[in-house]
């Protein structure tokens, strides 16, 4: 069964660094997300991309996160400038386009350490 | 917006047990519901899920869930509950349409079940 990978599975940076989430979503998903999981807290929501732009984003994404799709199949999420309340576990998630596809599939994750 | 509601923040079982997480949402539209469950250490796994037609959906692992539309309710059961099923549990919605709509999550039980 297909399904979407992430890279790397941990990663750990000092505050103020830059970091880069990778995602690789299932071929042919049109839909793709972020969320984010803070040790012992519940699946937040952070942005929602298609078409190339971003269609919806929740306040925790401030200026110091963006995503893309550089070359038309990785999909990433950028901090800026990383703060120790960044380190979270950071979720991929695609979903296929069309009427039907209803379900998003989510990836393992990126335990992401701010030191 | 859409809201997710689950009761129970811990449950302690002894295995054999029977189990029933609740799990209550609030949208004023036409929903896809969702359990996930997360083993320790480990990422999202997807349950079961409900989008449309017979109300009472199985699941992977002897899980089923009942969507009772009138209640706005969603809850988890299992018959006999076994030491590996020890994790947490997320109820998940969101709205059902063919866009971008985001997963909206609750807040997540914890199960301990004890051998």
């Amino acid at each position: 069964e297909p399904e979407v990978t992430q890279t790397p599975s941990h990663q750990v940076t000092q505050m103020g660094q830059e970091v880069i989430l990778r995602c690789v979503p299932i071929s042919n998903h049109l839909y793709f997300y972020w969320y984010r999981q803070i040790l012992g807290q519940k699946v937040e929501f952070l942005v929602s991309f298609y078409n190339n732009e971003i269609s919806e984003k929740s306040e925790i994404f401030d200026d110091q996160f963006s995503v893309e799709r550089p070359d038309g199949s990785n999909f990433t999420l950028k901090i800026r400038s990383t703060k120790l309340e960044d380190s979270a576990m950071y979720f991929c998630a695609t979903k296929g386009g069309g009427g039907g596809a209803q379900e998003q599939y989510f990836g393992p994750g990126t335990r992401l350490t701010v030191t | 917006a859409q809201s997710v509601s689950q009761h129970n923040h811990h449950v302690i079982l002894s295995e054999a047990a029977s189990l029933e997480l609740g799990c209550n949402y609030s949208y004023g539209g036409t929903v896809n519901l969702f359990w996930y469950v997360q083993y320790p250490g480990q990422h999202l796994q997807l349950l079961l899920k409900y989008f449309s037609g017979d109300p009472l959906v199985k699941g992977i692992k002897g899980f089923e869930a009942e969507f009772i539309k009138s209640k706005f309710s969603f809850n988890l059961r299992k018959p006999s509950v076994q030491w590996s099923d020890t994790a947490e549990y997320f109820c998940a919605v969101n709205a059902r349409n063919g866009g971008y709509q985001k997963v909206t999550f609750g807040t997540g039980t914890k199960l301990q079940v004890i051998p």
